[in-house]
C-alpha cells in the first residue's frame, strides 16, 4: 500500500525559511516529487528527487532520504505568494503518482 | 515545455445528467494519461490510468462504469461523469508524462459542480 504523511497546515513569516517535511511508506519507489497548489488551480511542478541528498534550486531545495522513507521542502525567503498548499508525491510503478495530503502554508507578514 | 489542455475548466449540471471532460497533450504524444479527483482542502486522489487503444485502469473504489474513460488518441483522453449527483461535485484534473521527462505535466482542472 502507499502512505505519504505531511502536516496539515504550516504558518511561517515573510522573510523566513520553512521547512516541509514528508514521510512515506510505499510498495514501490521511483522518484519523489513536489508541488504548489494554488487553490482552484493545477498543480505546479516544484522539485525532483530520486537519489537521496539535497537538490537546490532558487529558494526551492528538496532533500531525499531513501532509506528513511523521508523527504523535505525548504523555502528560502519566504514572500506572500508562497503562501499555497505544498504536495509531495511519489512516483510507483507505471509513473502514477501518490500524492500525500497536502500542507497548506501561510506566509504572514 | 510541455502542455496539457483540459477542458473545460469550470462545469454546472443537472443531478442524472453526463458530463465529458477533455484532456489534451499539446505538443507531445501521451500514451498514458492519469485522472485525479480533489475534494475541498484535501490532495489529489488518483481515479484512473488512461491508456491509449486498451481499457482504462481504475483504482479500487472507483466505478468503472460511472466515470467512464476513453483515450481515443495519443493526445485525447476524455472522462465522462455519467448520471452525475451532487456527491460528484469536486476538482477533476488529469496529467500526462512526457517521455522520459521526470514531472508530470498537469490540466488546468475541471470544477464540477452538480446542482
Amino acid at each position: 500500500g502507499q502512505n505519504i504523511d505531511q502536516p496539515t497546515e504550516m504558518t511561517a513569516t515573510e522573510g523566513a525559511i520553512v521547512q516541509i517535511n514528508c514521510t512515506y511508506q510505499t510498495s514501490g519507489f521511483n522518484g519523489l516529487f513536489w508541488y504548489q497548489q494554488h487553490a482552484g488551480e493545477a498543480p505546479t511542478f516544484l522539485s525532483y528527487n530520486v537519489l537521496d541528498g539535497l537538490e537546490e534550486k532558487g529558494r526551492f531545495s528538496s532533500f531525499l532520504s531513501r532509506s528513511k522513507g523521508y523527504s523535505y521542502l525548504l523555502l528560502k525567503e519566504l514572500q506572500m505568494k508562497d503562501s499555497a498548499s505544498y504536495l509531495c508525491a511519489v512516483r510507483g510503478g507505471g509513473n502514477k503518482l501518490t500524492f500525500g495530503t497536502g500542507t497548506q502554508l501561510k506566509v504572514e507578514l | 515545455g510541455a502542455v496539457v489542455s483540459q477542458h473545460p475548466s469550470r462545469v454546472i449540471c443537472k443531478s442524472g445528467t453526463s458530463v465529458k471532460i477533455e484532456c489534451r497533450s499539446l505538443d507531445f504524444q501521451a500514451t498514458t494519461m492519469f485522472w485525479y479527483r480533489q475534494f475541498p482542502k484535501q490532495s489529489l486522489m488518483l481515479m484512473a490510468t488512461s491508456n491509449e487503444g486498451s481499457k482504462a485502469t481504475y483504482e479500487q473504489g472507483v466505478e468503472k462504469d460511472k466515470f467512464l474513460i476513453n483515450h481515443a488518441s495519443l493526445t485525447l483522453s476524455t472522462l465522462t461523469v455519467t448520471s452525475a449527483h451532487p456527491e460528484d461535485s469536486s476538482f477533476y484534473i488529469c496529467s500526462a508524462p512526457e517521455g522520459d521527462r521526470t514531472e508530470a505535466f498537469f490540466g488546468q482542472g475541471t470544477r464540477l459542480t452538480v446542482v
